[in-house]
């Protein structure tokens, strides 16, 4: 069974600043996806970054990177240059590759950005 | 990127009154289509996955005879909370899948915030 853990419930940081957030997993699929996404209070989910588990470089989106060590099976976010409007849920999620490759989520971390 | 829409965006209902929520992808094709629920601060937890013209698959605790899924086109499907009650009130969030999609990326409609009476 596949499992996302996300331990830091809560979070904050100083506009500006760079901040990174925790997720491991637990998977046995061989191939998998992992995924971030931000939820602000509108609740809409909002795609941020993905790293597939055989991509040989770390993934990066604009202010976005993937720490991906994947011995450690870790994938943790890192936002450069902390904005106010980062502030948010952040959900780390899992999904094999192949089959209908459905994603299970992490239980999310708050981020809050301070001026 | 592709669109989903979801409607209504919210709704108030009476307990025992079914709601049916509609889940749409406005410029792809969605081969498949997952329903989520999250509960106010937590996450989102898998309810069903649907494919277009066949019968959806549930997770494991979700009544299917209470979330009826109906995914009869490649850009619409239906949740439908039959007899609900207060205990149903959630956020509802859909998401889709195209069969094109280079790397398996769901694209997540707006959600829906149900609240039973």
């Amino acid at each position: 069974a596949q499992k996302i853990t996300q331990t830091q419930p809560g979070m904050f940081v100083q506009e500006k600043e760079a901040v990174t957030l925790d997720c491991t997993y637990d998977t046995s699929d061989p191939s998998y996806g992992l995924f971030w996404y931000k939820q602000p209070s509108s609740g809409e989910m909002i795609f941020l970054i993905y790293q597939g588990s055989y991509d040989q470089q770390n993934a990066t989106e604009g202010r976005y990177s993937l720490n991906f060590q994947k011995a450690r099976k870790s994938a943790n976010l890192v936002i450069s240059a902390s904005q106010l409007g980062d502030s948010a849920m952040y959900f780390c999620a899992m999904s094999s590759l192949g089959g209908y490759n459905k994603l299970i989520f992490g239980a999310g971390t708050r981020l809050a950005v301070h001026p | 990127g592709a669109v989903v829409s979801q409607h209504p965006s919210w709704v108030i209902c009476k307990s025992g009154t079914s709601v049916k929520i509609e889940c749409r992808s406005l410029d792809f094709q969605a081969t498949t289509m997952f329903w989520y629920r999250q509960f106010p601060k937590q996450s989102l937890m898998l309810m069903a996955t649907s494919n277009e013209g066949s019968k959806a698959t549930y997770e494991q605790g979700v009544e299917k005879d209470k979330f009826l899924i109906n995914h009869a086109s490649l850009t619409l499907s239906t949740l439908t909370v039959t007899s609900a009650h207060p205990e149903d009130s959630s956020f509802y969030i859909c998401s889709a899948r195209g069969g094109g999609v280079g790397y398996n990326e769901q694209f997540f409609g707006p959600g829906t915030r149900l609240t039973v009476l």
